[in-house]
């Protein structure tokens, strides 16, 4: 069965610190990736998404990136934190066979907060 | 644009009836989904109902399509204290780009004793 990881929980920056969020996913191959963001009161707002290795469209202008260097890994990444980046990030896979199903399976989530 | 609009808040007693109401704009929506999130926790994929069906039940769960009105509700029956928890309704509109789900805001249930 297909699992993801993510790690971790709950991460405390400072202003202007780098940012590293992993996830990994297991039991299938070439899924699509996907970064949300879930900010207080605003829903869930697509971040980045990848349909393969070294692929990555964004969504929205922002202070942070992704990278996807293999298969069944994406990394949320940012040089410099700003406080707006506080938030509850998620990552998501779906089977990229079902063009018309985009059934999402998520993580357990990371809860960052920027001090 | 694609919207998907969800009251923010419902209250229920535990053993009664919850219903979660959605309304979405895209009339060429594929699928729509429910998810449901724990506190702390990510997203978890409740039930889906692809866009020619009206029903769908999947044992307390009862998902009814209305796409005249673009009306999608979730109705939760008996509901339990472990039914708490924030519930979003989702749109895959057709042709939309690769990872265009449309997520609502999301309902929070709470479930009195």
């Amino acid at each position: 069965s297909q699992t993801i990881h993510q790690w971790p929980a709950t991460l405390v920056q400072p202003v202007g610190s780098p940012l590293s969020l992993e996830c990994t996913v297991e039991g299938t191959s070439n899924p699509n990736l996907y970064w949300y963001r879930q900010a207080a009161g605003r829903g869930l707002q697509l971040l980045f998404y990848s349909v393969g290795i070294g692929q990555i469209s964004s969504e929205v202008p922002q202070n942070l990136s992704a990278s996807r260097p293999q298969d069944r890994q994406f990394i949320l990444s940012s040089k410099k934190l700003l406080l707006s980046d506080s938030g509850f990030y998620l990552c998501a896979w779906s089977d990229s066979k079902l063009r018309m199903d985009e059934k999402l399976f998520f993580g357990s989530g990371t809860q960052l907060s920027v001090l | 644009g694609e919207d998907v609009e969800q009251s923010l808040f419902l209250s229920v007693r535990e053993g009664d009836s919850s219903v979660i109401n959605c309304t979405y704009t895209d009339s060429s929506s594929t699928y729509l989904y429910w998810y449901k999130q724990e506190p702390g926790a990510g997203l978890q994929l409740l039930t889906y109902i692809f866009s020619n069906m009206d029903m769908k039940q999947d044992q307390r769960l009862t998902v009814l399509l209305n796409k005249k009105d673009k009306h999608l509700s979730l109705r939760i029956a008996d509901t339990q204290t472990g039914d708490s928890a924030i519930y979003f309704c989702a749109e895959t509109p057709y042709g939309g780009s690769q990872g265009n789900l449309i997520f609502g805001k999301g309902t929070k249930l709470s479930v009195k004793p």
